[in-house]
Order: structure tokens, then C-alpha cells, then sequence
């Protein structure tokens, strides 16, 4: 089945760094989702990207889509301690849109 | 905002003993979902549902595993005969068309 990477596992940075995560397949994607769970909570939706090379952003976070669809990332500006949880990236596939998640990168933000 | 409901939060069971996961998903959405995500894990997808029949299953979705949708609102989850390796937190989705999923809370299954 469709496999998607993610790097880092963990990512500890100071509170007013930046951070950034990747998300990779072997296959390309039709689109790809991005998700915040905080410790202890539930998958949150942040953003869908479905066309090659797109660049979206929400606030301090920026979503890209390689040109080739088989990799993205998401990049968080001067971090802040709400920005603690975890970042999962999730491809879209199968006749019922079922997700396949990465392994999530855990962030954790010193103050 | 609308949400989609889980229940109970936190169920504790007997090894072998069969457990009913509920969710009320959002009422217009149409692809409903079980999502399980083992402590300190990855989300890992069970199964689809659309049009009150199953559209895809995972390789952990066997013949111990069932959904239903018994009236209009509720989807749930049955496990027969737990294992202690399915102890872990369950998720239901749903979505629309193009949307991302919205996620319940989660039930957080302990098999003992």
C-alpha cells in the first residue's frame, strides 16, 4: 500500500525558532493533508494541497507541494509554546478517500 | 463548529470479552471512518464507510472487527474477542467531498 515518510521523528526547538517538517512518497500524491494532534487530543485538519508546487499559509505556518507531488512541508515561524503537538502529513487514496498518515514529527517548543 | 462525537472516552474490557465503539458523525458528511492509533504511534486506518457499506479495509480490519450504521446518525465499531494488542485509541472521521476529515475525541480502549 501507499507508504508516506515523515522526518524528524522529534524536533525540540527554543521558544521564537523556526521549525520545519517533511513529508516524502515513493509514488506520486494526488493531494496531500496536514494535521496537528496535541498531546493527549485528537487529529486536527490544518490544510489540503492538491496542485503541483502550491504554497499555502495559515499565519506563522507555511504548507508546500512539490512540483513532482511526491514530497511537502511545513514550516512554522518563530515558534510559540502553543505550537507544541504533533504534525502529521496524510495522503488521500483508495475510491473512499481513506488517509494514509506519516509517522509525525513530535515538537516540542522550550520557552 | 459541528463535531463528531465519541463514546465512551475511556472503556476498559476483559481479554476476549467484545466491545462496542459509538460515534455520531457530522450530519452532512458522507464518508465516514475508524482510525486506531496505538500509544505513541502513527494514526493508523481500519476502515471506510460510504453509502452504509464498507468502501475500503485495512489488514487490521479482520473478521474480529464490524461497523454498522444502525440508524441515521450513529456508526459504530464492534470488536469481538479482544486481544490484548488492541488496546490503543479509536478514532472515527468524517468528511465531505474535497474536505479534510474532521476527527472525534477518540476512545481510548484498554484490553486487560
Amino acid at each position: 500500500g501507499q507508504q508516506v515518510m515523515q522526518i524528524p521523528q522529534y524536533q525540540h526547538v527554543q521558544e521564537g525558532e523556526d521549525f520545519t517538517t517533511y513529508c516524502n512518497s515513493s509514488t506520486t500524491l494526488s493531494n496531500i493533508q496536514w494535521y496537528k494532534q496535541r498531546p493527549g487530543g485528537h487529529p486536527v485538519f490544518l490544510i489540503q494541497l492538491v496542485k503541483s508546487g502550491e504554497v499555502k499559509k495559515q499565519k506563522r505556518l507555511t504548507f508546500q507541494f512539490g512540483e513532482a507531488k511526491k514530497n511537502s512541508s511545513l514550516h512554522i515561524t518563530a515558534t510559540q509554546t502553543t505550537d507544541v503537538g504533533t504534525y502529521f502529513c496524510a495522503a488521500l487514496s483508495g475510491s473512499a478517500r481513506q488517509l494514509t498518515f506519516g509517522s509525525g514529527t513530535q515538537l516540542t517548543v522550550l520557552p | 463548529e459541528p463535531e463528531v462525537t465519541q463514546t465512551p472516552s475511556h472503556q476498559v474490557t476483559q481479554m476476549g470479552q467484545e466491545v462496542i465503539l459509538r460515534c455520531v458523525p457530522i450530519s452532512n458528511h458522507l464518508y465516514f471512518y475508524w482510525y486506531r492509533q496505538i500509544l505513541g504511534q502513527k494514526v493508523e486506518f481500519l476502515v471506510s464507510f460510504y453509502n452504509n457499506e464498507i468502501s475500503e479495509k485495512s489488514e487490521i480490519f479482520d473478521d474480529q472487527f464490524s461497523v454498522e450504521r444502525p440508524d441515521g446518525s450513529n456508526f459504530t465499531l464492534k470488536i469481538r474477542s479482544t486481544k490484548l494488542e488492541d488496546s490503543a485509541m479509536y478514532f472515527c472521521a468524517s468528511s465531505r467531498e474535497g474536505r479534510g476529515y474532521t476527527f472525534g475525541s477518540g476512545t481510548r480502549l484498554t484490553v486487560v
